[in-house]
């Protein structure tokens, strides 16, 4: 059956260390995005894609970035982490800007010491 | 920028009765989607309903319906015959067109047996 993945599932790390959160997905979507979930924020968009190549900051972007050499994945990456990027990640795609759903990943819980 | 406001932070309710979950959004659109997630424990979020803004009828999946009031910009999630697996945060959630979903805080709902 065709997914979405993340891994890890689980990460500690330091501040001011790179981190990549990997992010795959089976179904050929060509929309992937990424959210963070805080307390009392609910899901809020970091960086999305419609494509490869193409790349596009969200709302709460500083401090992250995605690159987009295929369909499948769409890693995000912390260039240095900062305890303020404590959260639940969640990565979602979805067929075509249009489609009615986003298909969500299981979360990476990230912990920034 | 759109907004989504769900006013209700916790609900609970007695098994097989019904609750009624409420969301407000703020757009100068016409044309838009609206959805409710579900965000069991697991942390999986599983689109529980939707709605596209020009169908007046209100969408219904089950047990699960929405009463959509376009000019009073509400859109509330009715639950009928909970059970204990509706156990969960539940987010509403605003699209227009191609572009993000913008999520409410959640509402943190809980079944009693």
């Amino acid at each position: 059956d065709a997914e979405i993945t993340q891994s890890p599932r689980h990460k500690i790390t330091e501040t001011g260390r790179q981190v990549t959160l990997a992010c795959h997905q089976t179904w050929n979507h060509n929309n992937m995005f990424w959210y963070r979930q805080d307390l009392g924020h609910g899901l809020r968009l970091i960086h999305y894609s419609y494509g490869v190549h193409d790349t596009n900051k969200g709302e709460v972007s500083d401090g992250y970035s995605v690159s987009r050499s295929n369909t499948e994945d769409l890693p995000l990456t912390l260039e240095s982490a900062a305890s303020s990027q404590t959260s639940v990640y969640f990565c979602a795609s979805s067929e075509d800007p249009y489609s009615w759903t986003q298909y969500f990943g299981p979360g990476t819980r990230l912990l920034v010491l | 920028a759109q907004t989504v406001t769900q006013s209700q932070p916790e609900m609970s309710v007695q098994e097989a009765e019904t609750v009624t979950l409420s969301c407000t959004y703020d757009t100068s659109e016409s044309d838009y989607y609206l959805f409710w997630y579900k965000q069991p424990p697991s942390r999986q979020m599983i689109l529980v309903i939707r709605q596209e803004a020009y169908k007046q009828q209100n969408a219904t999946e089950n047990r699960f319906s929405v009463n959509f009031q376009k000019a009073a910009k509400s859109f509330s999630l009715k639950i009928s015959d909970s059970q204990l697996g509706d156990a969960a945060m539940y987010f509403c959630a605003y699209r227009e067109g191609a572009q993000k979903l913008v999520f409410g805080q959640g509402t943190r709902l809980t079944i009693n047996p």
